[in-house]
């Protein structure tokens, strides 16, 4: 079945560093790929998305590109803030018929803490 | 943009009695709805997957007659606790899926539920 494997945490960095968490998936058919941020207590946000093969989503300065090759999607960010604290998880869905009614398949997610 | 409320957000209950936890997506209509348990520092674990008028369909593992998902309406499904133990607490987080939308998987925000 599907599955999406991302880099173990926490990953602990400095105010304005480089972000990288890797996440690679393996599923049938062609998959959208997702990446959510769930801040403590609180249920998940989406943060971006990519629905084909070299797609990039972006959204507030994190970009993730659709790798088919190297069956990934991995998330990165120039310059972390210690607002981007949270948990991060990467994330597939499959398609149906043109249409995607399937369920998320979930990463394990990866513990972001950012230090002033 | 759409909105999927939650509620409650916490409850505590006692061993042997029943909880109910409500879902409603509220400016747009769901014809499929998710619940997932989310345990300490893990990833979500999908529980079931409910559709507006017709039996959930749950995923391995979880037992139908302990967890209750009823999906009468297009914009409300909830998830019932039937008899719950301190095992069952946990984090339990729904997602509604936008009708004719791909991909448009929104959150609630949580309930946490502790049994005592």
């Amino acid at each position: 079945g599907d599955s999406v494997t991302q880099m173990e945490g926490p990953v602990t960095l400095s105010e304005e560093a480089f972000l990288t968490i890797n996440c690679t998936y393996t599923a049938t058919g062609y998959p959208s790929l997702f990446w959510y941020v769930q801040y403590p207590g609180e249920g998940l946000q989406l943060l971006l998305k990519a629905t084909k093969a070299d797609d990039k989503g972006s959204n507030k300065g994190f970009e993730a590109t659709y790798r088919k090759e190297t069956t990934s999607f991995h998330l990165e960010k120039g310059s972390v803030q210690v607002s981007d604290s949270a948990v991060y998880f990467c994330a597939l869905t499959d398609r149906a018929g043109g249409t995607s009614y399937g369920k998320l398949t979930f990463g394990q997610g990866t513990i972001l803490t950012v230090h002033p | 943009g759409a909105v999927v409320s939650q509620h409650p957000s916490w409850v505590i209950c006692k061993s042997g009695t029943s909880v109910k936890i409500e879902c409603r997506s509220l400016d747009f209509q769901a014809t499929t709805m998710f619940w997932y348990r989310q345990f300490p520092k893990q990833s979500l674990m999908l529980m079931a997957t409910s559709n507006e008028g017709s039996k959930a369909t749950y995923e391995q593992g979880v037992e139908k007659d302990k967890f209750l998902i009823n999906h009468a309406s297009l914009t409300l499904s909830t998830l019932t606790v039937t008899s719950a133990h301190p095992e069952d607490s946990s984090f339990y987080i729904c997602s509604a899926r936008q009708q004719a939308t791909n991909y448009g998987y929104t959150f609630g925000s949580g309930t946490r539920l502790t049994v005592v």
